[in-house]
């Protein structure tokens, strides 16, 4: 069962839009919501996270929205280059505790293309 | 440099032979993961261990085995008995109070035929 439900699959936006990436998550256990990108034949790396109790959090370009009622957390990217292609995903953490150790569920990732 | 190290990065094999992926961290860190990548799957987490000597499995354990004898090295051996084991095959390594932040190496493309 996919904990993190993500949407679209591929996004393409002209230079300079908006992209949009949305996610869902069903457990209110989670309690960190980062945000990886990966370019191709690299491993992800973390570009944005949010905790829950905070509604907005932006940095430089990327902003994370987080909606708690709704359980749903988005990616916005304004002024969109060429040079943020790349494959996203979100994901939801759970911190564990004591000697559990916390882990990342991630969303099946959405392709973005941004056209020169 | 600090960072994590997987080698090789272009793996081939034939089927029926068991395979071990290099998985190396001079971060410090004590907790590592072993994720699967596959077009439009997502990353799907294999093994994670957050002490020497200590691992469990994640969603996908069936025909994967690890080991963490040292901090700074958790190998994957991908064995026959993985019944699909072509596959981007990611490490990662994070502290135990962060594990939201998680340092990926670079992947190794595990090709079976």
């Amino acid at each position: 069962q996919q904990q993190v439900k993500q949407s679209p699959q591929s996004l393409i936006v002209q230079k300079g839009g908006i992209s949009i990436i949305n996610c869902a998550y069903e457990n209110t256990a989670f309690d960190y919501f980062p945000w990886y990108q990966q370019f191709p034949g690299k491993g992800p790396a973390l570009l944005i996270a949010i905790r829950p109790d905070v509604s907005e959090k932006k940095e430089g370009r990327f902003t994370i929205s987080f909606n708690k009622s709704a359980k749903q957390f988005s990616l916005h990217i304004m002024d969109s280059q060429p040079g943020d292609s790349a494959t996203y995903f979100c994901a939801a953490s759970n911190s564990g505790g004591g000697s559990t150790l916390g882990r990342l569920y991630f969303g099946r990732g959405t392709q973005l293309t941004v056209w020169p | 440099d600090g960072g994590i190290t997987q080698s090789p990065k272009y793996l081939f094999r034939k089927e029926g032979q068991n395979v071990t992926l290099s998985c190396e961290q001079n971060l410090n860190h004590d907790a590592m993961y072993w994720y699967r990548q596959d077009p439009g799957q997502g990353l799907r987490l294999i093994y994670y261990s957050q002490i020497v000597n200590d691992f469990q499995k994640g969603d996908i354990a069936e025909g994967y085995s690890v080991s963490r004898e040292k901090k700074e090295s958790f190998p994957l051996t991908v064995t026959s008995a993985q019944k699909n084991p072509t596959a981007f095959y990611l490490c990662a390594s994070s502290t135990p109070r962060n594990s939201y932040e998680q340092y990926f190496g670079p992947g190794t493309r595990l090709t079976v035929t």
